[in-house]
């Protein structure tokens, strides 16, 4: 099966620099990629996501980069708000049709420090 | 536009107890996922329904659990006979019928459930 790895687990940055976080996974075959933030007792949201027919998607603050031939995809926040503290998990759906169901990464917890 | 919702939030019980979670999803949404997480790792998936069929469900869902999708909208879990490694955050999510976003989901609050 599929299998998500992500780094760093925490990371601490300075409001207003930016915050990038990291994700590899192993099914070649894998072609949706979402991030989530998960805010403390809350389920996760979903803030982005690429499919493997594009290299790099924004929105506002907000990209992710893809690259299929190393397995990798990565998030990247700029102007970082205190508000953006939370913990942030990568996904990948497994090989084949059916229930697209996720594969998650241990997630990333983003402390900004105002 | 309402999101997933899901009752309870909190559940507390005894060890051996029997507990049963409510899912209601994004109207429209065929797809209805049922994951767990445990404290500090990310979401793992249990089972899947489209519309009223259970199509897939993990190794994890042992024969104590139980789901359900009866009309094709809302659903339920049930864990018989409760465990102390049975204490996590039980997400719902549910994802549009197919089309271009048909793998994007979307979750609910999660029901936090704590075995005595």
């Amino acid at each position: 099966g599929e299998n998500v790895e992500q780094h760093p687990s925490t990371l601490s940055v300075q409001e207003g620099d930016s915050a990038v976080i990291k994700c590899t996974y192993s099914d070649s075959a894998s072609n949706y990629f979402p991030w989530y933030k998960q805010e403390l007792g809350k389920g996760p949201q979903l803030i982005i996501d690429i499919r493997s027919n594009v290299g790099e998607k924004k929105d506002q603050r907000i990209a992710v980069t893809l690259n299929k031939t190393a397995k990798h995809f990565s998030l990247h926040i700029t102007e970082t708000q205190p508000e953006d503290s939370a913990v942030y998990f990568c996904a990948a759906t497994p090989s084949g049709a059916g229930s697209y169901q996720l594969t998650f990464g241990k997630g990333t917890k983003l402390s900004v420090i105002p | 536009d309402t999101g997933v919702s899901q009752d309870p939030r909190h559940k507390i019980t005894k060890r051996g107890q029997n507990v049963t979670f409510r899912c209601d999803p994004i109207s429209e949404h065929n797809r209805l996922y049922w994951y767990r997480q445990t404290l500090g790792q990310g979401p793992e998936f249990l089972t899947y329904f489209q519309n009223e069929a259970q199509l897939e469900k993990s190794r994890l869902l042992s024969d104590r659990f139980s789901a359900e999708r009866p009309k094709g909208s809302f659903s339920t879990l049930e864990i018989q006979r409760t465990e102390q490694g049975d204490s996590a955050m039980y997400l719902c999510a549910s994802s549009p019928p197919d089309g271009t976003t048909t793998d994007t989901q979307y979750f609910g609050p999660g029901t936090r459930l704590t075995v005595l």
